[in-house]
This record gives structure tokens, sequence and C-alpha cells, in this order.
């Protein structure tokens, strides 16, 4: 079975940073790009960006650019997401999701991460 | 970057009504990379729809997805006590983009 296992919560402070990761297992983890999505509490989805392990190419939203960070570890058939200098509003549930091209929907998602920003 | 308008916001409606819910796009779509989403409280969401109107593996057929153009819609025809939940439109070719949401709620 396809599965896409995020680690926990976080709590953070502000100026903090912190490193959210999504092991994968029942596939080809190197075929299949993951992709970040945020949500704020009660609000929305919003893409970050995505990653194709294979080469480590990378595609993020301008929204998102510049404070964030994906990476994966074939080895350990694990995609990360890194937050930085992180602010209260990075308050959300971060999922992984994987797709196979931009042709394809995101089809398996991973279960959140809820990351809570406070002072 | 194209927009994804979602309308209504809410419904409310009864078990064993039909839903057509509505996803529009700021300018048109050229190919078919429109998918549709269920989301419940606390859960990820799940792909329903993708390709406008081919159902994901699992999903009951009286979930249907339609549309071309700008003008996307996803249609329950008899909403079962299970269907209750947020539904979003997604556009998924690069830049992915997603609509705001519209909420099914029991009346």
């Amino acid at each position: 079975d396809v599965l896409l296992v995020q680690s926990g919560a976080e709590v953070k402070r502000p100026g903090e940073s912190l490193t959210i990761s999504c092991e994968a297992s029942g596939y080809d983890f190197s075929a299949y790009w993951i992709n970040w999505v945020r949500q704020m509490p009660g609000k929305g989805l919003e893409w970050m960006g995505r990653i194709d392990p294979s080469d480590s190419f990378i595609d993020y939203s301008p929204s998102f650019q510049g404070r964030v960070t994906i990476s994966t570890d074939t080895s350990l058939k694990t995609a990360y997401l890194r937050l930085t200098r992180l602010k209260a509003s990075d308050t959300a549930t971060y999922y992984c999701a994987r797709h196979y091209s931009s042709a394809n929907p995101l089809d398996f998602w991973g279960q959140g991460t809820l990351v809570t920003v406070s002072s | 970057e194209i927009v994804l308008t979602q309308s209504p916001g809410t419904l409310s409606l009864s078990p064993g009504e039909r839903v057509t819910l509505s996803c529009r796009a700021s300018e048109t779509i050229h190919t078919r990379f429109l998918a549709w989403f269920q989301q419940k409280p606390g859960q990820a969401p799940r792909l329903l729809i993708y390709e406008v109107s081919t159902r994901a593996t699992g999903i009951p057929d009286r979930f249907s997805g339609s549309g071309s153009g700008s003008d996307f819609t996803l249609t329950i025809s008899r909403l079962e006590p299970e269907d209750f939940a947020l539904y979003y439109c997604q556009l998924y070719q690069t830049p992915i983009t997603f609509g705001g949401g519209t909420k099914v709620e029991i009346k």
C-alpha cells in the first residue's frame, strides 16, 4: 500500500527554524514528485512547491520562495520541508502529497503535520 | 497564475439531495488537469475526481465531474451522511492552484 507518513506536531518560537519529514513507502519513491501544501487554521489549501526525487529538481511557488527549502533523501525515501525565520503566520498544517507528473493529480497525501509558532 | 473561484462558499443541504459545486477559472484552461478533493475535519484531502471527470479509485459513482474552458462542476447525485465536508477544486498543471473551497453542511 502507498503510504506517506509525516513527522509529528511541532511547537516553535518566532525566529526559529524547523524541518518536517515525509517518509514514503509502497511505491518507487524516485518515480513520483513530492509536493508540499499549507493549510492555515480554518483556511484553504496552498501549494508551496514540489521536488522530483530522481534529480532533485524543485519548483517553488512564488508565494513561498525564500524561506522554504524542499529536499529529499532517496536512500531514506523521505522528503523534507524546511521553514526558517518562523513567524506566527506560519502556524498551519503542512501536507506532503505525491504525483507522477504535472499531468497527474496529487493522488496520495500524508496525514499532515501541525506546526504552531508562538512566543 | 490562474485563479480558481469556488461558489458558493457554503451549502446547507439535507441527505438525499443533489448538489452541484462550481469552480470557475480566471482564464481558459486548455488542459484537462482539473481535480476535485474532499476534506473532512482533521483529515488530509482525498482525491475524488481528476482530468475533469475521471473518478479516482474507490470513489462512488454518485460523484461526477464535468466542465471545460473556465467552468467546472462537481455533482453529488444524492448526498450521503458521509459527504458533508469541504470540497476543493485544483488545477494540477504547474503552478498548482486550489480553489477556496465549498463547505457542504447539514441543513
